[in-house]
């Protein structure tokens, strides 16, 4: 079945480092999401990338960065510029750039959990 | 901006209860409306979604209308059960534009009890 798969389900980052998230989709979408959830506060935009080698900055891009060299793949870097990264990562995709979200919806991963340690 | 206003959490109810859920929306035009919900430890899934202006949505027992006139998309579902306990969000896509952004509400935590 396809779907959206994102490792590692729980990682750890020590002051100053840069880790990076992975998330691979095998259901042909065009569009790909990262959002930060933190309690209470909901999901939050970092980036977003509608085609391959083109992507936008969301509500809270500082501190992170992405690629987008392949359809499948949607890395996401947490650099040591953030300076409170300790969140439940999600990653999600949608069909096509436009039009998807309503027909679709979007398909989210199962998260990231990074913790500063 | 958009925006999408939820009712606070936690809602503590016990099976068979009826649930409401509030949310109420700000954007331009008619925005298409959706509610996700969230299982511990989990991603987010799409729960039922309404695109037009009196649509209701409905999916596992749960309906939502779309009020343009309150500009609201309400969560409602007859009788609960423990495994309906999760975290809704609510959202919209504005009308127009040339992305598929979605813009999430902060989320309300269901607690049913045996």
């Amino acid at each position: 079945d396809g779907g959206i798969t994102q490792s590692p389900k729980y990682l750890f980052r020590k002051e100053g480092q840069n880790v990076t998230l992975s998330c691979e989709q095998n259901l042909n979408h065009d569009a790909m999401y990262w959002y930060r959830q933190d309690p209470g506060q909901g999901l939050r935009l970092i980036y977003y990338s509608q085609i391959v080698n083109d992507f936008q900055k969301g509500d809270i891009a500082e501190g992170y960065s992405v690629s987008r060299e392949k359809k499948e793949s949607f890395p996401l870097t947490v650099t040591s510029a953030q300076k409170n990264p300790t969140a439940f990562y999600l990653c999600a995709s949608t069909k096509s750039r436009t039009g998807g979200a309503n027909t679709y919806g979007y398909t989210f991963g199962s998260g990231t959990r990074l913790t500063v340690v | 901006g958009d925006s999408v206003t939820q009712m606070e959490g936690p809602v503590t109810l016990s099976e068979e209860a009826f649930l409401t859920i509030n949310c109420t929306y700000t954007a331009t035009g008619y925005p298409s409306l959706f509610w996700y919900v969230q299982y511990p430890g989990e991603g987010l899934q799409l729960l039922l979604k309404a695109t037009k202006a009196d649509d209701k949505g409905s999916n596992k027992g749960f309906e939502a209308t779309y009020r343009k006139e309150t500009t609201s998309f309400h969560l409602e579902k007859g009788s609960v059960q423990v495994s309906d306990s999760a975290v809704y969000f609510c959202a919209l896509k504005g009308a127009g534009g040339a992305t598929n952004k979605l813009i999430f509400g902060t989320g309300t935590l269901l607690a049913v009890q045996p």
